[in-house]
Parts: structure tokens; sequence; C-alpha cells
């Protein structure tokens, strides 16, 4: 079944503790991003990537960070959490057609 | 400054009834428009999308129609069903060229159909 998968589903966190949300599609997609939604404001993109080793800042990437090792994987890093990174975050992947993306089933975070 | 704007946070309908959903856009470069479907819980999925070179596009139950001289475009439902309930997100893209598969967001409009 053609997915993409984001781990952990919930987490909460205390301010400035490192964590990662793990990403991982199995269409073989070459782009992949990172989302996130908070009420009022819809989904802001926080980092793209078009393909292995090539990534980009999308509209909020202040305070996150992201790699792209290979082409399945692509992991949201909050290397020190503060609480308005508290939010409900989506991995997605296109394969190609502007703007079809896949979505994972999202990554709800709460930062103390 | 959104540059895609759904200005109905929520919308309620009979079961039956046309539903009809409103999103704005401010950036005249955008080429490709797309409605996202969102359940609780559950990632947002592809619904219905439409190029700038079209007015409407149809598939199924669901009709998007585009009026660029207004910068406006619309998702019809009919007929409506409850289980048609959800957050509907409109999404504008770029050229593909110009920006990758960058997509901008509105808000979204939760949908609640009544049976």
């Amino acid at each position: 079944e053609a997915q993409v998968t984001q781990n952990p589903r919930y987490l909460i966190t205390v301010t400035g503790k490192k964590l990662t949300v793990t990403c991982s599609q199995n269409m073989n997609h070459e782009y992949m991003s990172w989302y996130r939604q908070d009420p009022g404001l819809g989904l802001r993109q926080i980092y793209y990537s078009m393909n292995v080793e090539v990534t980009d800042k999308g509209d909020v990437p202040e305070g996150y960070k992201v790699s792209r090792k290979e082409k399945r994987n692509f992991p949201l890093i909050l290397e020190s959490p503060s609480p308005n990174q508290t939010s409900l975050y989506f991995c997605a992947s296109s394969g190609g057609g502007p703007g079809e993306l896949f979505f994972g089933e999202g990554s709800r975070l709460t930062v103390l | 400054d959104q540059q895609v704007k759904q200005n109905s946070p929520s919308l309620s309908v009979q079961e039956g009834r046309i539903s009809i959903l409103n999103c704005d856009y401010t950036n005249s470069m955008f080429d490709y428009f797309l409605w996202y479907k969102k359940y609780p819980a559950e990632g947002p999925t592809f619904l219905i999308s439409i190029s700038s070179i079209k007015d409407k596009n149809e598939d199924g139950r669901f009709t998007v129609f585009l009026n660029k001289s207004a910068k406006h475009l619309s998702l019809h439902i009919v007929p409506s069903q409850p289980g048609d309930s959800a957050v509907y997100f409109c999404a504008a893209s770029g050229k593909a060229s110009e920006y990758g598969n960058k997509l901008v967001f509105g808000a979204g409009t939760i949908l609640r159909v009544k049976s």
C-alpha cells in the first residue's frame, strides 16, 4: 500500500529537549516536504526536498532542520524545541504533477 | 500576508443540497489550484484540481470553478453527503519549473453536512 509514515504520532516534550520526527514514503517519490498546521493559518511549509541531498527552506523554517540522505526518508529535527513549535506536523511526498501531494497522518507535538 | 484565503471558517449544509466552498488568491503567478480534504486524525488527501487554462473541472459530485479575472475559485459538492463532513483546504501552486512542487494553502473551511 502506498503511504507516507510519520513517527511519533503524538509527543509531549519540554523546552530545549532535542527531538526528531521521522517520515518515510514507499512510493519512490523524489519530492518530500514538511508542513505545520495551526488554527486559522492552514498548512505552512517548513522545508522541502527535491531529491536526495537537495533541501530548501519553506515559509517557516526557523527552529527546524531536515536532512535527505535517502530517497525514502525525510526526518524533521527540532534541535531546541520551544512552546511556539507546538503544532500538528505533516510530512508529504509527490512523484510528479504539480502539487498533488500524499500526506502522512500527522504528528501532534506539544512543547511545554 | 496570506496569498490564499478561505474567508469562511465553517459551512453547514443539509444532506442532499449543494455545498459551495470558496477560495480567493492574490498571486497572479499561481498556475495550478487544488482542493484537499481532511478528516480528523488523518492527513489531507487530494480531492480535485484545476489548471489555469481551464475554468471548470468536474469529478463525480465535485466540481471546481476558476475565475482568473476575479482570482477566485470555488468547490461545488452536489449532492452533499454526511461523509463529506471534513475540513477542506484550497491550495495554489506556481509553475513547477519555478516553484518545484511548492503549494500555498488556505486556512481551511470546516464543512458539516447534516442528515
